[in-house]
C-alpha cells in the first residue's frame, strides 16, 4: 500500500513568516499534486511535479518534487493571512487511485 | 475552463430519505471520482467512473448507488442514509492515466438527521 506521510500536520505562524510543508514516500510515484482546501470548500489544485528534481514557482509558493520522485516539499514565502487553509498532497502512480497525505493545517496570524 | 460544479451546495435529510447529488465537467476529461470527506481529515475515495463506465468501487454501502449517464456528469444517488454519513461530499474529474491530475468540485455538505 502505497502512503504519504505528510508534516508538519498543524502549523501556527505569524504573517510575514517563512515555512516549509512536506510530503515523504516509500513509494515512487509517477506525479504528485498539491491542493489548498478552506473549510467546507472543495480541494483547489496550486500544482502538478512530473519530472524528479522538478521546481515550479507560483508567486510566493515554490514546490519541489525529489529526484527519486519519493517526495516533495511546498515553501511558502512571507505567509499572509490568506494562505490560511489545509495544504494537501496526492500522489498519482499509473492507475491506482490518487493517495492523499492526512494534511497541513496552517494558520497565518497577522 | 477548469471547472467542476456540484449540486446542491448544502442537503439536510431524514434517514428515510431519497435524494440525488449532481456534478458536472466540462472538460473534456474521462475520469469522475466520489469522495467524502469527514472534518479535518483527507477526501476518502468512493467511487471511479472511467469512459462512463464503474471502474472502482472501495466497497460503499449499497445505500450509495452511483451514476454516470454521460461522460460530463456523475450523480450519486442517497437512501436510507445513517447519521454517520454526514460529511463533505466531493466530486472530482480528471485527467487519469500515471500522472492523473484530478480536479475538484466545492462538494455538497450533507446532514442526515
Amino acid at each position: 500500500t502505497q502512503l504519504l506521510e505528510q508534516s508538519p500536520q498543524f502549523l501556527s505562524i505569524q504573517e510575514g513568516e517563512n515555512l516549509t510543508v512536506y510530503c515523504n514516500s516509500s513509494s515512487v510515484f509517477s506525479s504528485l499534486q498539491w491542493y489548498r482546501q478552506e473549510p467546507g470548500e472543495g480541494p483547489v489544485l496550486l500544482v502538478t511535479v512530473v519530472t524528479g528534481g522538478e521546481v515550479k514557482k507560483l508567486k510566493r509558493l515554490t514546490f519541489q518534487f525529489g529526484d527519486a520522485r519519493k517526495d516533495s516539499s511546498l515553501h511558502i514565502t512571507a505567509a499572509q493571512p490568506g494562505d490560511t487553509g489545509l495544504y494537501l498532497c496526492a500522489g498519482s502512480s499509473g492507475n491506482t487511485p490518487l493517495v492523499f497525505g492526512k494534511g497541513t493545517r496552517l494558520s497565518v496570524i497577522a | 475552463d477548469t471547472e467542476v460544479t456540484q449540486t446542491p451546495k448544502h442537503l439536510v435529510m431524514g434517514m428515510t430519505n431519497k435524494k440525488s447529488l449532481k456534478c458536472e465537467q466540462h472538460m473534456g476529461h474521462r475520469a469522475m471520482y466520489w469522495y467524502k470527506q469527514k472534518a479535518k481529515k483527507p477526501p476518502e475515495l468512493m467511487f471511479v467512473y472511467s469512459y462512463e463506465k464503474l471502474s472502482i468501487n472501495e466497497s460503499v454501502p449499497s445505500r450509495f448507488s452511483p451514476e454516470c449517464p454521460n461522460s460530463s456528469l456523475l450523480n450519486l444517488h442517497l437512501h436510507a442514509l445513517q447519521p454517520e454519513d454526514s460529511a463533505l461530499y466531493l466530486c472530482a474529474s480528471g485527467t487519469s492515466g500515471s500522472t492523473d491530475t484530478q480536479y475538484f468540485g466545492p462538494g455538497t455538505r450533507l446532514t442526515v438527521l
